[in-house]
């Protein structure tokens, strides 16, 4: 079964700050089934990009997705303050389907 | 709009059972694949199962040791999750997820159910 490992735990950023996340895989996942999500406290994770690197309905770019094999990165380009929130990223290839732990974006 | 509502939640005593139930709108429910997904309170997210569309195939997570069953009424537009044997650490709000018609990613969540196992 793959384990995915979110570094870091937690990111201290400022708003206008880069923002890099990582997901790296016990084992290799095709690309086609990597995703990310994104969940602020009381609320549903959403989808943010699948197939590793590409943007769901409605998210804004300043969210891109990258990577391949067993490492895959979320980037933030800009922060702003509405990105603050825990992020996941999961495999869905069939049966299982695990997620990483998470990190957590907050403020500095 | 895409609509997951989920019910069944509730306290139960270690070694119970639970039915969970998700009602969905919004779109052709016997083609798409779905799941639950649950988070015990100040944790992370985890994958619990998933059946395609036509109820064929099914899947969990291997933690759950048989302990769960998911199940689907296509002509109800419902999807379950029959929870056995309940244990402690399996205390966490359920959500009902919906996926693709070939399976993943999770495009639309519920609000969650929220299911306490304790004595």
């Amino acid at each position: 079964e793959v384990v995915l490992t979110q570094s870091p735990g937690t990111l201290s950023l400022s708003p206008g700050e880069r923002a890099t996340l990582s997901c790296r895989a016990s084992q290799s996942v095709s690309s086609t089934y990597l995703a990310w999500y994104q969940q602020k406290p009381g609320q549903a994770p959403r989808l943010l990009i699948s197939d590793a690197s590409s943007r769901a309905t409605g998210i804004s770019d300043r969210f891109s997705g990258s990577g391949s094999g067993t490492d895959f990165t979320l980037t933030i380009s800009r922060v702003e303050p509405e990105d603050f929130a825990v992020y996941y990223c999961q495999q869905y290839g069939r049966s299982p389907s695990p997620f990483g732990g998470g990190t957590k974006v907050e403020i500095k | 709009e895409v609509q997951l509502l989920e019910s069944g939640g509730g306290l139960v005593q270690p070694g119970g059972s639970l039915r969970l139930s998700c009602e969905v709108s919004g779109f052709t429910f016997s083609n798409y694949a779905m799941s639950w997904v649950r988070q015990a309170p100040g944790k992370g997210l985890e994958w619990v199962s998933g059946i395609i569309g036509s109820g064929g195939n099914t899947f969990y997570a291997d933690s759950l040791k048989g302990r769960f069953t998911i199940s689907r009424d296509n002509s109800q537009n419902t999807l379950f999750l029959q929870m056995d044997s309940l244990r402690v650490e399996d205390t966490a709000l359920y959500y009902c997820v919906q996926g693709t018609p070939t399976y993943g990613p999770f495009d639309h969540w519920g609000r969650g159910t929220l299911v306490t196992v304790s004595s």
